[in-house]
């Protein structure tokens, strides 16, 4: 079976472009994850989506960023416009919540983005 | 909130030799549920366990093996007999109710030859 699917694997981008990262979970999977992984902050939740309804964005840095979830097998993070400081790894997971308890989530491959 | 302390944040060991990753959390859940993931140096996250707050038996799968123990706040996790391709980066994560992993800062693991 495959597994999250995240496309770009790299990005390069100059400051101001807009950035569109891709995610595809795993096939059945209900609940969709947006993680950033720094040197500084380590790895931290932007956004999760279940049955592509967002429920938590806390985590979203600022209004630059937004994510839309618009069917069950697509999602999409996007950054405009994009600052040197946005340079991160970009980590899509999913998991099937199945009850009201967390399921294990799988992670992707991740985007590796640098803003230059 | 949840939170994850891994106060080692680097270990160097030669091959065959164990070694045991610590991990603390803090949590005021009374169900909560904890992880581990593996990071390689190809940089994708791999999931290692899964551990409820209400089941305390140690697991072990081959040369991993975890202990929890709620008394100290610990899920511990230990490679025996270690190989050069346990190098990698290994976190500890938790959650409660919902579902947003907090993660520890990770630990490095080198192995050497």
């Amino acid at each position: 079976d495959a597994g999250v699917i995240q496309s770009p694997r790299h990005e390069v981008t100059e400051m101001g472009q807009e950035v569109t990262l891709r995610c595809k979970p795993i096939s059945g999977h209900n609940s969709l994850f947006w993680y950033r992984q720094t040197m500084m902050r380590g790895l931290e939740l932007l956004i999760y989506f279940n049955n592509n309804v967002p429920i938590d964005d806390s985590g979203m840095p600022e209004d630059r960023f937004s994510a839309k979830m618009p069917n069950a097998s697509f999602s999409t993070l996007k950054i405009q416009p994009s600052e040197p400081r946005d340079s991160a790894v970009y980590f899509c997971a999913s998991s099937f919540e199945s009850s009201r308890y967390p399921e294990t989530q799988y992670f992707g491959p991740g985007t590796r983005l640098l803003v230059l | 909130a949840q939170k994850v302390t891994q106060a080692q944040t680097e270990i160097s060991v030669v091959e065959k030799e164990d070694v045991t990753l610590d991990c603390v959390y803090e949590t005021r859940d009374t169900t909560y549920y904890l992880f581990w993931y593996k990071q390689p140096p190809s940089g994708e996250l791999v999931f290692l366990i899964r551990r409820n707050s209400f089941d305390e038996q140690n697991e072990i799968s081959g040369r991993y093996s975890w202990n929890f123990q709620k008394s100290t706040s610990s899920f511990n996790f230990t490679i025996t007999a270690s190989q050069v391709v346990d190098s990698a980066v290994y976190f500890c994560a938790n959650t409660g109710a919902n579902s947003k992993l907090t993660f520890g800062k990770g630990i490095t693991l080198s192995v050497r030859p």
